[in-house]
């Protein structure tokens, strides 16, 4: 099964300024997956990331605002730009392991003040 | 779209047996899961149902599914107080298209 290592773990950022969030998968993956679950929520999936083409927003998300990367099939990141309280979240990547379900990272608790 | 519906606290004693229920929306699912969320952490694969099975074991864990009704339920047994966590459903949609949670059950063992 993949495993998957996503950081920074936490952080504290100002608002206005951006974070990139990165995630490493120990095995190629066609897919990987962007989700946010703000305080006491579930998860919403924010885009997904296929390498070698641009990532696919879900709606009520925009590029401007949360552009991804996707330059191989091992790694994907994704950056939270020009920060509001409103972004604190944990933010969590995740890739397909078929029909056995999806394999996450740890997750990114970002705290904006 | 409609939610996947699941109630958002349960509370057992440790030893007792837990059941997290959960409804779902999509009777096109192929698969049904169970992820587990403990504090600060990120989310664990716990189980997974195909859909033309009734019922799968795997050690203290019990998944049930009812596709008539579109209802999983997940069942503790021995519940320990390590398995205070957040329980999601997950189903997926549209033939594959879009893997969707439930809002999260916030299970506390009492000692």
């Amino acid at each position: 099964s993949a495993v998957i290592s996503q950081k920074p773990s936490r952080d504290i950022c100002q608002r206005g300024t951006s974070l990139t969030i990165q995630c490493q998968v120990d095995s190629q993956v066609t897919m990987m997956f962007w989700y946010r679950q703000q305080p006491g929520q579930s998860l919403t999936l924010i885009a997904t990331a296929n390498q070698g083409s641009e990532a696919t927003y879900e709606s009520g998300f925009v590029i401007d605002k949360f552009p991804i990367s996707r330059p191989n099939l091992t790694f994907s990141t994704l950056t939270v730009s020009n920060m509001s309280p409103e972004d604190s979240s944990i933010y969590l990547c995740s890739v397909d392991k078929g029909n056995s379900g999806y394999t996450f990272g740890s997750g990114t608790r970002l705290t904006v003040v | 779209g409609e939610d996947v519906e699941q109630s958002l606290f349960l509370s057992v004693r440790e030893g007792d047996s837990s059941v997290i229920n959960c409804t779902y929306t999509d009777s096109s699912s192929t698969y049904l899961y169970w992820y587990k969320q403990e504090p600060g952490a990120g989310l664990q694969l716990l189980t997974y149902i195909f859909s033309n099975m009734d019922m799968k074991q795997d050690q203290r864990l019990t998944v049930l599914l009812n596709k008539k009704d579109k209802h999983l339920s997940l069942r503790i047994a021995d519940t320990q107080t390590g398995d205070s966590a957040i329980y999601f459903c997950a189903e997926i949609r549209n033939y594959g298209q879009n893997f969707v949670f439930g809002p999260g059950t916030r299970l506390s063992v009492l000692p």
